[in-house]
């Protein structure tokens, strides 16, 4: 199993341009997750879905969307990227919480200049 | 107020010392789950332990234990003898029932282990 992928690794985008994140996962699990991780601010959950078809905000959700069309994939957009969004973005999945623990993807980093 | 307080942010100590990591909670819960998190320099998290809040049981694994009180909100991680593969960025998080209904993980900012050989 590979568990939690994430593409791409590095992105550099310039400001005002557009991006998509991908995760995938292997696990069947129902729920997934993306957060950003700042130095110094932990990891901050952007948006979540609690199945196929659905999402829902998490804390930080300005400036992004996602999309969950199929159960393994969770897909991180910017619309029009800011240099505030210049971060480590960490995909994670899991069963239905709340004992179960999230498993996370490698981290892509991103950088807006 | 923050629901997730490392207050260590660094720590450095010398191979083979003990070192315990703090890590205290807020949540009005009665129902709620606590975990640990780490973080080597490769980037990726690991998932350590987790804990629910009616199993005030400590942990041990290897060298590595858990003390949950939640007569002081704290679930502290302690590593035994510590070894330079044990530097990384630990996290603490804390999962209960958000006003959506949904749960949500909220994490605490990370303390950063620095094991000197």
């Amino acid at each position: 199993n590979a568990g939690v992928t994430q593409t791409p690794k590095f992105r550099v985008l310039k400001t005002g341009q557009s991006m998509t994140l991908l995760c995938a996962q292997d696990m069947n699990h129902e729920y997934m997750y993306w957060y950003r991780q700042d130095p110094g601010m932990g990891l901050r959950l952007i948006h979540y879905s609690v199945g196929e078809g659905t999402t829902a905000k998490g804390e930080v959700p300005d400036g992004y969307n996602v999309s969950r069309l199929k159960k393994q994939n969770f897909l991180l957009g910017l619309e029009s990227a800011a240099p505030s969004q210049t971060s480590v973005y960490f995909c994670a999945s899991s069963y239905s919480p709340p004992a179960s623990e999230q498993y996370f993807g490698p981290g892509t980093r991103l950088t807006v200049t | 107020a923050q629901k997730v307080t490392q207050a260590q942010t660094e720590i450095s100590v010398v191979e083979k010392e003990d070192v315990t990591l703090d890590c205290v909670y807020e949540t009005r819960d009665t129902t709620y789950y606590l975990f640990w998190y780490k973080q080597p320099p490769s980037g990726e998290l690991v998932f350590l332990i987790r804990r629910n809040s009616f199993d005030e049981q400590n942990e041990i694994s290897g060298r590595y234990s858990w003390n949950f009180q939640k007569s002081t909100s704290s679930f502290n991680f302690t590593i035994t003898a510590s070894q330079v593969v044990d530097s990384a960025v630990y996290f603490c998080a804390l999962r209960e029932r958000s006003g959506a209904g949904s749960y949500q993980l909220t994490f605490g900012k990370g303390t950063k282990l620095s094991v000197i050989p």
